[in-house]
C-alpha cells in the first residue's frame, strides 16, 4: 500500500490564482480530511469526508472547496489564493470513525502565496 | 472546549541522555490521546494512544507515554535517545463532536546535541 498520498509537494502561487492540492488513500478508509500546519498553532482542520459524496467544514474551512466523488480521493480546491493561506498543507485518512481509529497522514504540501 | 498545551517550543538534549516532552489537555472526560512525531520534510508518523486501561502507553521506537487524570497530563517519555530522533513532536487529543479531528498542541521541536 501507498497509503495516504499528495501532489504537489511544493507549490508557489500568486494572489487571486486558483488550484487543486491531491490527496489519495488506497487503504479503502472511509474517512478523510484536509488540515493545515502554521508555525506555533500546530494542524487545524480545514475540511473532513465521512464518505463518498459526504463532506463537511471543520475549523478554518474558508476559501477552500473539497468534493468527495471517490473513496479514494479528496481534492482541496483554492479558488482564489491569498498570502494568508500559504502553509503547509496534509492530508489524512482513518480507518473509522470510531474516536480510537487510527489516523495516517500524507507526506504534505507545502504552499507559498505571493 | 477541549485544547492541548505543550509548553516547551524547543527542547535540546544529548545524544544517549533521557527525554521528557510535556503536554497538558483540557477535557473533561476521559480523552482519547495521540503523540506523533514529524520528521523534516516528512508527514505525521504515530508514535503511540492512549484510550483506556493502563495509564502507562508503550509506542514505536522506543517511546513510552504516561496519562495522569489529576494532572491532565500525557508526557512522552524515552530512556536514552538517539541522534534519530530529532524531530518535531506533536501531542493531540481526539474531538468528542461529529468532525472526529484530532486537536493538536502546538508542537516541540526536538534537537540532539551528539
Amino acid at each position: 500500500n501507498a497509503g495516504v498520498t499528495q501532489t504537489p509537494k511544493f507549490q508557489v502561487l500568486k494572489t487571486g490564482q486558483s488550484m487543486t492540492l491531491q490527496c489519495a488513500q488506497d487503504m479503502n478508509h472511509e474517512y478523510m480530511s484536509w488540515y493545515r500546519q502554521d508555525p506555533g498553532m500546530g494542524l487545524r482542520l480545514i475540511h473532513y469526508s465521512v464518505g463518498a459524496g459526504i463532506t463537511d467544514q471543520g475549523e478554518v474551512p474558508n476559501g477552500y472547496n473539497v468534493s468527495r466523488s471517490t473513496t479514494e480521493d479528496f481534492p482541496l480546491r483554492l479558488l482564489s489564493a491569498a498570502p494568508s493561506q500559504t502553509s503547509v498543507y496534509f492530508c489524512a485518512s482513518r480507518t473509522g470513525l470510531a474516536a480510537t481509529d487510527t489516523q495516517y497522514f500524507g507526506p504534505g504540501t507545502r504552499l507559498t502565496v505571493l | 472546549a477541549q485544547s492541548v498545551t505543550q509548553p516547551d517550543i524547543h527542547i535540546t538534549v544529548s545524544e544517549g541522555a533521557s527525554l521528557e516532552l510535556r503536554c497538558n489537555y483540557s477535557y473533561g472526560a476521559t480523552p482519547y490521546l495521540f503523540w506523533y512525531v514529524q520528521s523534516p520534510g516528512q508527514g505525521l508518523q504515530l508514535l503511540l494512544k492512549y484510550f483506556s486501561g493502563d495509564t502507562l502507553v508503550q509506542g514505536i521506537k522506543g517511546f513510552e507515554a504516561e496519562f495522569k487524570r489529576s494532572q491532565s497530563s500525557f508526557n512522552l517519555r524515552k530512556p536514552s535517545v538517539h541522534w534519530s530522533d530529532a524531530a518535531e513532536y506533536f501531542c493531540a487529543v481526539g474531538a468528542m463532536d461529529s468532525s472526529y479531528k484530532l486537536i493538536f498542541g502546538s508542537g516541540t521541536r526536538l534537537l540532539v546535541r551528539p
